[in-house]
């Protein structure tokens, strides 16, 4: 299995709390990524990095940020959590785009938002 | 940009049966194709992929996938439902550069 942890694995929270879900690898992959899965929408992408403090935003990157300082940690940061964000949230990794590799996934961080 | 579609949400099938999960994408340039499997409470594993090496693709657990360029399609197939096999289903494609984009995925049962 691809080394990638997810901490913490399940968290209730305020809304209006600022929350920090981390993402770390063993792999040295240069990609890493966050998406959020909820029902009815499949996996959608929040947003991702194809380096050290070079990240770009996905799809719902709304009241998302994201910080890579090193080349093993990703971190992604709710600033003012909303009920809205309640979902799962996936970390995955990758080689990177264009090279036809996978992207391995991580066990997921399930994020209830009250 | 690229996307992919899985039309439905579920599908039933009994032990024994054929399985067959529809993808279909939208590019202009056919993509690097993937299968991933979610089993409850866990994260997503990958089935199979397609890289343009062949366009029958066989992966884990006897399943298979052909992509088809006039179809813009990347179908998995599995000739014999096992209980096993219940779980969700995506589909996901990534164009060159682009990043990773899932289908809204297909949940599998498995009827004894």
């Amino acid at each position: 299995d691809a080394g990638i942890t997810q901490s913490p694995r399940h968290k209730v929270t305020e809304t209006g709390t600022p929350v920090t879900l981390r993402c770390h690898q063993t792999e040295n992959h240069r990609y890493m990524y966050w998406y959020r899965q909820d029902p009815g929408h499949g996996l959608r992408l929040i947003h991702y990095s194809y380096g050290v403090k070079d990240t770009d935003k996905g799809e719902v990157s709304d009241g998302y940020s994201v910080s890579r300082s090193k080349t093993e940690d990703f971190l992604l940061t709710l600033e003012s959590a909303t009920s809205s964000q309640t979902s799962v949230y996936f970390c995955a990794i990758s080689e990177g785009p264009g090279i036809g590799t996978e992207a391995f996934f991580g066990q997921g961080t399930r994020l209830t938002v009250v | 940009a690229q996307s992919v579609t899985q039309l439905g949400s579920h599908v039933s099938v009994s032990e024994g049966a054929l399985v067959l999960l529809r993808c279909n994408y939208s590019s202009s340039v056919p993509p690097y194709l993937f299968w991933y499997v979610q089993y409850p409470n866990q994260g997503l594993q990958l089935l199979l992929k397609y890289t343009s090496a062949a366009t029958l693709v066989k992966g884990i657990n006897d399943f298979e996938a052909e992509f088809k360029k006039s179809e813009t399609s990347f179908h998995l197939t599995k000739p014999s439902a096992h209980m096993s096999d219940a779980a969700e289903y995506f589909c996901a494609a990534q164009g060159g550069s682009e990043k990773l984009v899932f289908g809204k995925g297909m949940k599998l049962t498995v009827n004894p």
